[in-house]
């Protein structure tokens, strides 16, 4: 089955710089690719995803790179602040699959 | 939006009692999973369901079984709770079909204390 690994398991960055997380998966046939937040106290949430058919998403301060010949993928968030400070979890998955394969997560501390 | 809720945020057992959890979709997704949440572990799957009364193992279904007698509901059942079993549980639902991608849709989590 599908191993996703997640890298740093923590990470503190200043205020208004950029943080990077990532991810690496074993199954090649894996080509969907989410991102999900968890604030304290609540559930993840998607905040990005990418398919396998792309290189690189972005979406405003957050953007979402895959590297489909290493089998890796990375989020960037730029120009940090301090409502980013969460967890965050990669996912793999074969599309139609259903079933995701999470990451460690990783927890970002935006220092104010 | 979607919304996916759970019975309780919190949760305090003994060991031996029988525990249920509940988790309850409102937006007609055909797939609903249970996981457990743990540090450094991140999200394991217990149970899943693709269907009303279908269920399938995931990763770490020992000491679990789950139930789903209505599309929106799914149940995890502790039939006798053990210390071990202490952690973060979450349900998430997602859809099957055109249009639909694998993207789960969270509940806010029941933090359940085995002692």
């Amino acid at each position: 089955g599908e191993n996703v690994e997640q890298h740093p398991s923590t990470l503190s960055v200043q205020e208004g710089d950029s943080a990077v997380i990532k991810c690496t998966y074993s199954d090649s046939a894996s080509n969907y690719f989410p991102w999900y937040k968890q604030e304290l106290g609540k559930g993840p949430q998607l905040i990005i995803d990418i398919r396998s058919n792309v290189g690189e998403k972005k979406d405003q301060r957050i953007a979402v790179t895959l590297n489909k010949t290493a089998k890796h993928f990375s989020l960037h968030i730029t120009e940090t602040q301090p409502e980013d400070s969460a967890v965050y979890f990669c996912a793999a998955v074969y599309f139609g699959n259903e079933k995701l394969t999470f990451g460690t997560g990783t927890r970002l501390t935006i220092i104010p | 939006d979607v919304k996916v809720t759970q019975s309780s945020r919190y949760l305090v057992k003994r060991t031996g009692e029988k525990v249920f959890l509940e988790c309850v979709q409102d937006m007609d997704h055909e797939n609903m999973f249970w996981y457990r949440q743990d540090p450094g572990l991140g999200l394991r799957l217990i149970y899943f369901s693709y269907d009303v009364k279908m269920k399938e193992k995931g990763d770490i279904p020992e000491g679990y079984s789950v139930s789903r007698e209505k599309k929106e509901r799914f149940s995890l059942i502790l039939e006798s709770a053990s210390t071990n079993q202490t952690s973060m549980y979450l349900c998430a639902s997602s859809c099957q079909g055109a249009g639909c991608t694998d993207t789960q849709y969270f509940g806010p989590g029941t933090r359940l204390t085995v002692l």
